[in-house]
């Protein structure tokens, strides 16, 4: 298997909602990533977890929230969201660099969302 | 911020013609990641370049590296209509942490 899934592929939600995206891989990659992509703009990183930690978090409003249940699962809960939130949200994974690794990424197709 | 910087921001060729986009970096690199991104999906891996390699080839693919200008360039060769999409060169984070920087992007569009 040597895919990336993520679910749902799209999803609008309310101001007040709260939603998670879920992301899935069986590549026995160690390192998982959400990028959050809008529209003509390449993909901006958002969270980083290595072995099942969360290693980096570019300063991420807390409305949303990074969870790494086991290595081959990826959520991102969402609450509170505003309009502009609305996005491309695209999960990845990798071999951690700390392997020696040099293949590349391994992307999802992405969960588009709409805050309304 | 971003590391990568890719031009031209939008390319537009016939098809069978050759495409070449370019891309500049600031910081010192373990490699560089080209990749490719159909209209609303995912990133699709399309070739990486270790920083002690000059030149890769992959299909219709050539990559060139030039650390001591900190550019890489990403050539097509006999673009097909399929080959429309934006492309991307990727570098690592500062520090040597797991993690993509990605440039602007390329738009490329191949003329049937």
């Amino acid at each position: 298997d040597t895919e990336v899934t993520q679910t749902p592929k799209h999803l609008v939600m309310g101001m007040t909602n709260k939603k998670s995206l879920k992301c899935e891989q069986h590549m026995g990659h160690r390192a998982m990533y959400w990028y959050k992509q809008k529209a003509k703009k390449p993909p901006e990183l958002m969270f980083v977890y290595s072995y099942e930690k969360l290693s980096i978090n570019e300063s991420v409003p807390s409305r949303f929230s990074p969870e790494c249940p086991n290595s081959s699962l990826l959520n991102l809960h969402l609450h509170a969201l505003q309009p502009e939130d609305s996005a491309l949200y695209l999960c990845a994974s990798s071999q951690p660099r700390q392997t020696g690794s040099n293949y590349g990424y391994t992307f999802g197709s992405g969960t588009r969302l709409t805050v309304v | 911020s971003q590391q990568g910087e890719e031009d031209p921001q939008a390319l537009s060729i016939q098809e069978g013609e050759n495409a070449t986009m370019n891309c500049s970096y600031k910081t010192s690199i373990n490699n560089l990641q080209w990749y490719r991104q159909n209209s609303g999906r995912g990133l699709v891996h399309l070739i990486l370049i270790r920083s002690n390699e000059r030149e890769k080839h992959s299909g219709r693919l050539r990559v060139t590296l030039d650390t001591s200008k900190k550019s890489s360039s990403l050539l097509i060769t006999a673009s097909r209509a399929a080959d429309t999409a934006s492309y991307f060169c990727a570098t690592g984070l500062r520090g040597g942490a797991d993690g993509l920087t990605f440039g602007k992007g390329t738009h490329l569009i191949i003329q049937p």
